[in-house]
Parts: structure tokens; sequence; C-alpha cells
């Protein structure tokens, strides 16, 4: 089974300065995706961004960028000149195909708190 | 994107009682899935809720304790039945977009059983 590891519950970042969230994930399949995904107090969960697992490349997202390191089953979040706005849970997810649908599963969460 | 909405957004209800959880969503979408979410943890997947298919449950939720309807592709119903106050958390429901390749969430109903 899939499974999916944030091993930061909390973490703090000077506004301007950049920030990195770990996650880790285990699984036997090849074909698959990476996502981040923001959860601010208001509790409505969005996207942050997205990585497939077939494609080399790091995704970047505006001051949102990732290290997909697929051999060591590593998804990192790395957020550039942090804004106050972007003080929320952040959680990493699987996603896989299975039995003719998607399937998701998301880590545990790391808190992201900006200081003035 | 796709925009949903749930209904209601918060409710107190008492042990023993049941809650039906509305989840409406703007376009047409074949996949929609149930979360519980308990405050400042994370989503749990109760029920896939794909139409044209049964609702397939994951490990520890039952259909007699979470009925669930899908009548159609912008609609579903999610029903907490015989609640006890460990049910006291917030439900979400989530669609995926194949145009988008996307999932979306709907803002949440935040349950408390006294």
């Amino acid at each position: 089974a899939q499974t999916v590891t944030q091993s930061q519950p909390e973490m703090s970042v000077q506004e301007a300065e950049t920030v990195t969230l770990s996650c880790t994930y285990d699984t036997s399949e090849s074909d698959y995706y990476l996502f981040w995904y923001k959860q601010p107090p208001s509790r409505q969960m969005i996207l942050v961004i997205r990585q497939e697992a077939y494609k080399q490349q790091n995704a970047t997202e505006n001051r949102f960028s990732v290290n997909f390191q697929k051999a060591a089953k590593s998804f990192s979040l790395k957020i550039s000149d942090s804004q106050l706005g972007d003080a929320a849970m952040y959680f990493c997810a699987y996603r896989s195909w299975t039995s003719g649908t998607y399937k998701y599963i998301f880590g545990t969460g790391t808190r992201l708190k900006v200081l003035a | 994107s796709a925009v949903i909405s749930q209904k209601p957004s918060r409710d107190i209800c008492q042990r023993g009682t049941s809650l039906t959880i509305q989840c409406q969503v703007d376009s047409q979408v074949t996949m929609m899935f149930w979360y519980r979410q308990q405050p400042g943890q994370s989503l749990t997947l109760i029920a896939t809720a794909n139409q044209g298919s049964e609702a397939t449950y994951e490990s520890g939720f039952v259909i007699d304790k979470f009925p669930i309807s899908r009548p159609n592709l912008t609609f579903s119903t999610l029903t907490v039945s015989n609640m006890s106050p460990e049910d006291s958390s917030i439900y979400l429901c989530s669609v995926v977009t194949v145009a988008y390749n996307e999932q979306f969430f709907g803002p949440g109903t935040r349950l408390t059983v006294l």
C-alpha cells in the first residue's frame, strides 16, 4: 500500500525568506502524480503544485517549486520569498489510478507560520 | 476550475440523530470523493462516489453508517447516521475534473455531535 509521510508538523519562516517542506512516499507503482495542497485557516483546500512521476523536470509555479527525487521517493516543496498569505497547513498527496478511479493519499500535513 | 458548495456549512447535532450533507458542483464531473478531517489533522477518505456505480467505501467506513447518494453528475449527498461524539469532524466533498486533471475541494461541513 502507498504511504505519504510529512515529518515536519510545523515550520516557521521569516517573511521574504525561503522555506522547504519535506515529503516522502512509498509506492511500488511507476505511474503516479504527486501534489502539494494548501489549506489556509478558512479551510478550503487549494492546489499549489503537481508533479507527474514520469517527468524528470521539477515543477514550478511562480514562487513555489518542488524537488522531486523519484529514486529516493522524495517530493519537497520550496517556497521562495515567503509572504504572510502563505501561512497555512500544507499537505503532500499521492495519486494513483486504481480500479477505474483516482485514489489520493494525503500526508499528515505541515503547519507553516510566516513571521513578519 | 470546478466550484463546489456544501450544505450545511456547520451543524450541531444530538447523538443518535442523522445529518445529510449536500455537495453541489457547478459542472458535470464523474469522480467525486468524501473525506473526513479532524481539526488540525489530515484528510481520511470515506468513500468514492463515481456516477454510474455504487459508492466504494474505504476500510473502517460502512454504508450503513455513511450512506451516499449520487443521483447525477453535479450532486451528491453523504449522510452521517446514528451520530456519536466521535463523528464530530469536518466533512469535505471533492471532485476530480478530467479537463483540469485536478482535484477541487468544497468548503467543508463542520459537524459537532453532543
